[in-house]
C-alpha cells in the first residue's frame, strides 16, 4: 500500500495567517491526490482534486500543488470557518489517507 | 444533486454482522461508484473498498478482505456495506461516498466528492 504523511500534525495558526500543510507519499502518485477538510461529528468536505483544481464551491483562498511525492495544501488568508482537520488522500493505487492535520486557533 | 442518506446507528455484539446501507437520490444511481470509509473515534479515515452498480463489481482494500462485502440494488439506488466477524477495533462511524472516476486507457483513479452524513457502528459486549 502507499502511505500518506503529513506535516505537521498539528498547526496552530491566528485568522488572516497563511498556512501550509505537506502531505508526503511513499512511491510516486502522478497528480492523483486531493484534499479534505472535516469538522468535528461531520463528514468529510472535498476541496481539492487532481493536486491542485479546486472543487466547485470551495473558496479560492485554498489552493493545492504539487506532483510525484510531494503535495501542499495552502490556505492563503485564514478564516474562522476553516480551523478544522484536514485530510490527504491518494487515489493513484486504490485509495488511502494521511494522518490528518489538525489545525487550530493560537 | 446527489444526496447520500445512510441508515441509523447500529449497537452490536462482538462476533455479530453489521449491515449498513446508503441510498441516493438526486442522480443516476448506476452511473457511479460508491466506497466506504471509516473513522474510529479520534483517529484518521481509512478506506474499506467500492462498488460499481451497473457492473455489481466491488472491490475491497486487503485489510478487509473476507470480512467485507459491498453490494448494490439499483433498483433502490441503494448501496450496502455488511462487516462481519465483528470486534471491539470496529467501533466506528461509517462513510459512505460517492466516487469521481477519471478513466484512462491504462487504468482508473478516484477521488470521493459526496459523502453521507456516517453511521456509527458501536461493538460492545
Amino acid at each position: 500500500d502507499i502511505q500518506m504523511t503529513q506535516s505537521p500534525s498539528t498547526l496552530s495558526a491566528s485568522v488572516g495567517d497563511r498556512v501550509t500543510i505537506t502531505c508526503r507519499a511513499s512511491q510516486s502518485i502522478s497528480s492523483w491526490l486531493a484534499w479534505y477538510q472535516q469538522k468535528p461529528g461531520k463528514a468529510p468536505k472535498l476541496l481539492i482534486y487532481k493536486a491542485s483544481s479546486l472543487e466547485s464551491g470551495v473558496p479560492s483562498r485554498f489552493s493545492g500543488s504539487g506532483s510525484g511525492t510531494e503535495f501542499t495544501l495552502t490556505i492563503s488568508s485564514l478564516q474562522p470557518d476553516d480551523f478544522a482537520t484536514y485530510y490527504c488522500q491518494q487515489y493513484n493505487r486504490r485509495v488511502t489517507f494521511g494522518q490528518g492535520t489538525k489545525l487550530e486557533i493560537k | 444533486q446527489v444526496q447520500l442518506v445512510q441508515s441509523g446507528a447500529e449497537v452490536k455484539k462482538p462476533g455479530s454482522s453489521v449491515k449498513v446501507s446508503c441510498k441516493a437520490s438526486g442522480g443516476t444511481f448506476s452511473s457511479y461508484a460508491i466506497s466506504w470509509v471509516r473513522q474510529a473515534p479520534g483517529q484518521g479515515l481509512e478506506w474499506m473498498g467500492r462498488i460499481i452498480p451497473i457492473l455489481g463489481i466491488a472491490n475491497y482494500a486487503q485489510k478487509f478482505q473476507g470480512r467485507v462485502t459491498i453490494t448494490a440494488d439499483k433498483s433502490t439506488s441503494t448501496a450496502y456495506m455488511e462487516l462481519s466477524s465483528l470486534r471491539s477495533e470496529d467501533t466506528a462511524v461509517y462513510y459512505c461516498a460517492r466516487d469521481q472516476d477519471t478513466v484512462t486507457p491504462v487504468d482508473y483513479y478516484y477521488y470521493m466528492d459526496v459523502w453521507g452524513k456516517g453511521t456509527t457502528v458501536t461493538v460492545s459486549s
